[in-house]
């Protein structure tokens, strides 16, 4: 069946970095883009950023723009999110969900829990 | 750019219908058939309901319905069982490889 596993986070200080992870399993993981998706305590879901299958297209929020890098290894099955420059508004569980060829969002990971605190 | 306006929160009791408005702009909700709802339980990830606006993935109840209107999707959900409070999510691609979600909103069944 469609896994996708999230790790990599943790508590980490303003001003640093942090890098997730996303294992996949159960699907061509080179056919189908990801998301990142995160969501801050007690909030709502944010979209962070988007990779296509091949990594030709990728796109981010504005509030992630510059500061975050989404990349695959499509030999591993793996999917990454290197955050830099890290904020307190960062603070969110962060997920990836496979981008179906509809648009939407299919299935998602359980989830990492970042949080950024001094 | 803002989130799609949900409202904060519904109820209703077993047995009935509620409906779940989730408006945006001729940007997104309104320019693309790429509407999409999650539930999401509490502790848990989001769970595709419904996607494209108005179609079901395999494995979720027809008990569960989209619609859209001009700006506006909305997600109806009849024959209310205990097992539907969640948080209820849309979500709307907005172009150029962006999507945007709504704030959310909190179901009760009474």
């Amino acid at each position: 069946q469609v896994q996708l596993v999230e790790s990599g986070g943790g508590v980490v200080q303003p001003g640093r970095s942090l890098r997730l992870s996303c294992a996949t399993s159960g699907f061509t993981f080179s056919s189908y883009g990801i998301h990142w998706v995160r969501q801050a305590p007690g909030k709502g879901l944010e979209w962070v950023a988007v990779i296509w299958y091949d990594g030709s297209n990728i796109n981010y929020a504005d509030s992630v723009k510059g500061r975050f890098t989404i990349s695959r290894d499509n030999s591993r099955n793996t999917l990454f999110l290197q955050m830099n420059s890290m904020r307190a508004e960062d603070t969110a569980v962060y997920y990836c969900a496979r981008l179906a060829h509809s648009y939407h969002m299919d299935f998602w990971g359980q989830g990492t829990t970042v949080t950024v605190s001094s | 750019q803002s989130a799609l306006t949900q409202p904060r929160s519904v109820s209703g009791s077993p047995g009935q219908s509620v409906t779940i408005s989730c408006t945006g702009t001729s940007s997104d909700v309104g320019g693309y058939k790429y509407v999409s709802w999650y539930q999401q339980h509490p502790g848990k990830a989001p769970r595709l309901l419904i996607y494209d606006v108005t179609k079901w993935p395999s494995g979720v109840p027809d008990r569960f319905s989209g619609s859209k209107s001009g700006n506006t999707a909305s997600l109806t959900i009849s024959g209310l069982q205990a097992e539907d409070e969640a948080d209820y999510f849309c979500c709307s691609y907005s172009g150029s490889y962006t999507w945007i979600f709504g704030g959310g909103t909190k179901l009760t069944v009474l």
